[in-house]
């Protein structure tokens, strides 16, 4: 059974070019969420999704970011014209349907933007 | 606003020794607080977690205990050891929306 997969695993950017994290949830889950972990920093949240719905985009950046969870494929965390700020690991996260409590990390994206 | 409050930020222990991390919530409503462990390069694993219903739960040498009306919750990490060297990240749950607290880098001394 496996978890939450995730990739790349790294990834290096120059500035001004676009980055696209990869997350297939853990079989059954219907619900996923990326966070952005900063060195020495904590989880920050950024969005919150079901199959082709976003629920909760709160902690995205108004610009250069978005995210979508096809009806078919993985979820798709996107920055565009990355900055050398973005540099982080993106972890992605997927919960079964509603109400479960249950929070499953994949071994997240590390990006590096030069 | 931060929705869960922990501390301490790094803790240093005795190989032996009692590690405590405690965490703070406003919410009322949440339902569920899970406590994480991430080693270098890895992506957090839940450890324990716990409802609100009960005051103290524990697994092998980790315990949460749970203080409903002080709305605060403590994990605590019995006869420490090097591999429990991680960040631990506390958080509370309603439903499907998750908080976590800002993480504890804990070092464990031989």
């Amino acid at each position: 059974n496996a978890g939450v997969m995730q990739n790349p695993r790294h990834l290096v950017r120059r500035r001004g070019q676009e980055a696209r994290l990869r997350c297939s949830p853990m079989k059954g889950h219907s619900h996923v969420y990326w966070y952005r972990q900063l060195p020495e920093e904590g989880l920050k949240f950024m969005v919150y999704l079901q199959k082709e719905n976003i629920i909760d985009e709160s902690g995205m950046p108004k610009e250069r970011f978005s995210a979508e969870f096809p009806k078919e494929g993985p979820s798709i965390l996107r920055i565009q014209q990355v900055v050398r700020g973005d540099s982080a690991a993106y972890f992605c996260a997927s919960s079964p349907p509603a109400g479960a409590n249950v929070l499953t990390f994949g071994a997240g994206s590390r990006l590096t933007v030069l | 606003q931060q929705q869960v409050k922990q501390s301490p930020q790094s803790l240093i222990v005795q190989k032996g020794g009692i590690s405590i991390i405690n965490c703070a919530y406003e919410n009322t409503a949440f339902d569920y607080f899970p406590w994480y462990q991430q080693f270098p390069g890895k992506g957090p694993a839940l450890l324990i977690a716990i409802r609100p219903d009960v005051s103290e739960k524990k697994e092998g040498r980790f315990t949460i205990s749970f203080n409903k009306s002080a709305k605060q919750f403590s994990l605590h990490i019995m006869d420490s050891q090097p591999g429990d060297s991680a960040t631990y990240f506390c958080a509370a749950s309603m439903g499907n929306q998750f908080y976590f607290g800002t993480g504890t880098s804990l070092t464990v001394i031989p």
